[in-house]
């Protein structure tokens, strides 16, 4: 079996910060997915990548940066991190479309 | 618009059954998933449907309507350990493309004993 590993776990940042979110796979998938879960709120789209160094946008990739640099990685960057902003952030990774691997999740917090 | 619901919560005893519903509207259809995610750890995928009709998968079954924009998963002889939220996700269809996966808000579901 394969596992996604995101890094760090826990995100403290200041307001307009510059923030990163790593995120690794070992299952060789092709696509890979960052989400954004509010609590009340459905996952939402923020990037997807469907090979290795290809970017494609989601549903909320305004304030968000990413970058595919191989296979196995892909990263977020929250581009100026808003006051009092909490959220959890999950990667996943599929080969086809019928099934998502998700990490474990990046809390963030904002002061 | 397209749009995924499901309750927010759902209470059932030990032992019985509880049924999770999920209603969509989306731009085509291509697929519904279901996940169980635990209190702070990731979403693990449990059922994949695309035709019309019951799927048992033992402890857990899913439906489907595609007239109706419907499905619900069905958990049977429930366990205290069944208690987590079941997200609903559905995949749109844009032209030849994959399609954009919808996530619902998740419903909570709490086992009493």
């Amino acid at each position: 079996g394969g596992i996604i590993t995101q890094t760090p776990k826990f995100l403290i940042g200041q307001e307009g910060q510059k923030l990163t979110l790593k995120c690794q796979q070992n299952f060789n998938h092709d696509t890979m997915y960052w989400y954004r879960q509010d609590s009340g709120k459905g996952l939402r789209l923020i990037y997807y990548s469907i090979t290795e160094n290809d970017l494609q946008k989601g549903d909320l990739s305004e304030g968000y940066d990413a970058s595919r640099e191989k296979k196995s990685s892909f990263s977020l960057t929250v581009t100026s991190a808003q006051k009092n902003e909490m959220a959890v952030f999950l990667c996943a990774s599929s080969r086809g479309s019928e099934r998502l691997f998700f990490g474990h999740g990046t809390k963030l917090s904002v002061l | 618009g397209q749009g995924v619901e499901q309750p927010a919560k759902l209470m059932s005893v030990e032992g019985t059954f509880a049924r999770v519903n999920c209603t969509y509207s989306t731009s085509g259809f291509n697929g519904l998933s279901w996940y169980q995610q635990r209190e702070g750890q990731a979403p693990v995928f449990l059922s994949y449907v695309v035709l019309d009709g019951l799927k048992d998968s033992g402890h857990f079954s899913t439906f489907l309507s595609r007239s109706n924009g419907y499905s619900y998963l069905l958990l049977t002889e429930l366990q205290i350990k069944d208690s987590a939220s079941y997200l609903c996700a559905v995949r749109d269809r844009r032209g030849s493309a994959l399609g954009r996966l919808h996530f619902g808000a998740g419903t909570q579901l709490i086992v009493i004993p």
